[in-house]
């Protein structure tokens, strides 16, 4: 199917290497945000999410950073492997996930070299 | 656990046409989102179900575009008439209540090509 990830800023790294994805979000009051994973020709996959009063989450080879002072999210995928290829979008929400509203970010396409 | 299910996978139709998504939930999810990609772009939400009822439809261009979800399960959403610029992919999602927040599921999508 035809990429999604056209246009996208790329993060190109070596199988075996740690990842790390940046994301600037735009609402102060938000205080909840998810890391999703979309392959070529399918929707969004959950991967991780993280809550404002926390700074670090940890899952199965990724950790979610949350820094409020500057609106920054980064995931860090450890280990990356081919399957890790796909574009990753940050998402928050704006509601106390009371009506679960998520706006998304840009997007990075990550490319793994094998 | 079924995933979000979206028909058809693939629609191409020409400016003007009218055209029609159906996407059916995972069982139990009371909460159902339609969201535009558009090539490049992450989701944007057009409308969100609260079981029968609409919840957010301020970015839905209510001009061309309907959306129902009559007994709270099933939803279908519509272009009447299509524009060029309505050329994307239309994903459903749903999602549950835990801890407190709404965790999103997604369907695979709709890729619509308006020619």
């Amino acid at each position: 199917g035809e990429s999604v990830g056209l246009h996208l800023p790329t993060l190109s790294v070596q199988e075996g290497d740690n990842s790390i994805i940046n994301c600037a979000y735009s609402n102060s009051a938000s205080d909840y945000f998810i890391w999703y994973k979309q392959e070529s020709g399918k929707g969004p996959q959950f991967i991780i999410d993280i809550r404002s009063n926390m700074d670090k989450r940890q899952g199965q080879r990724v950790t979610v950073l949350l820094n409020k002072t500057v609106k920054h999210l980064s995931l860090q995928i450890a280990a990356t492997q081919p399957g890790d290829s796909a574009v990753y979008f940050c998402a928050e929400n704006f509601y106390g996930g009371s009506q679960g509203n998520l706006i998304f970010g840009k997007g990075t396409k990550l490319s793994v070299k094998p | 656990e079924a995933g979000v299910a979206q028909s058809p996978r693939y629609k191409i139709i020409e400016k003007r046409q009218s055209v029609a998504f159906w996407c059916n939930p995972i069982s139990g999810h009371a909460t159902l989102y339609w969201y535009q990609q558009i090539l490049g772009q992450g989701p944007k939400l057009l409308i969100q179900f609260q079981n029968n009822g609409v919840v957010d439809d301020s970015q839905l261009p209510k001009d061309r575009f309907s959306a129902e979800r009559l007994k709270g399960v099933d939803s279908t959403l519509k272009i009447q008439p299509a524009k060029l610029e309505d050329s994307a992919v239309y994903l459903c999602a749903s999602s549950f209540l835990r801890g407190g927040f709404y965790e999103q599921y997604f369907g695979p999508g709709t890729r619509l090509t308006v020619t």
